[in-house]
């Protein structure tokens, strides 16, 4: 079972680049790593998937390292907006796909 | 496009009454289906998953249980709530192969059990 461990919270300014970084030392070889935001009464959102090396979309940038043991999400520029949970999964052993205690991003104006 | 339902949006029921809360998806076929619940201020405890029509496995020894009778629906249940049943409860459907999944969540259901 793919376990992940995280920051259980971070603190920025608005502008500021963010990097959350989560361990996740038991990934299987096919697991992929996947990021996801959620604000306060909702569901957890998609941010990010990648496998190996560097995946960018229009929110983010996920850096995962050759041993992908670890990975790294980086929020450009973060806004007020921004503020909320954080979670990595390290992909799921038999379709169960578990969250850990996420980050909780504050960013202050 | 794929989209999902969950209701009710809030939910307020005594100590020891049944609970019946439903999830359907549109717009895919055989997806995977969980049910999460989130305690205020915790993280996201997976409760139950199912990959196909009646085939339901649980992660958590617990007073509730979970069906799927058709395709895209998943329905979580109670005989008897408990204080303890409290919480902020997710259903979602994943989409991709094992181990590259991306979930997609409901919109929740807030139950206070009282």
């Amino acid at each position: 079972l793919a376990k992940t461990t995280q920051p259980i919270s971070m603190d920025s300014y608005e502008g500021q680049e963010v990097n959350i970084t989560c361990s996740h030392n038991n990934i299987a070889t096919n697991d992929y790593i996947t990021w996801y935001q959620q604000f306060p009464s909702q569901g957890p959102r998609f941010i990010i998937q990648g496998y190996k090396t560097k995946v960018t979309n229009e929110v983010a940038s996920l850096f995962i390292p050759a041993d992908r043991k670890s990975s790294t999400l980086s929020l450009p520029r973060v806004s007020l907006s921004d503020t909320a949970v954080y979670y990595c999964l390290g992909g799921g052993a038999t379709n169960k796909l578990i969250f850990g205690t996420g980050t909780l991003l504050a960013v202050q104006p | 496009s794929q989209t999902i339902h969950q209701w009710p949006a809030t939910l307020v029921q005594p100590v020891g009454s049944p609970l019946s809360l439903e999830c359907t998806v549109e717009g895919t076929s055989n997806p995977n289906l969980y049910w999460y619940r989130q305690a205020a201020g915790r993280g996201l405890q997976l409760l139950f998953y199912s990959v196909g029509i009646g085939q339901i496995s649980s992660e958590v020894p617990q007073n509730l249980s979970a069906s799927r009778p058709q395709d895209r629906q998943f329905i979580l249940s109670s005989k008897k709530l408990l204080l303890s049943d409290s919480g902020f409860y997710l259903c979602a459907w994943s989409s991709g192969l094992e181990g590259n999944e991306k979930l997609f969540f409901g919109s929740g259901t807030q139950l206070s059990v009282l």
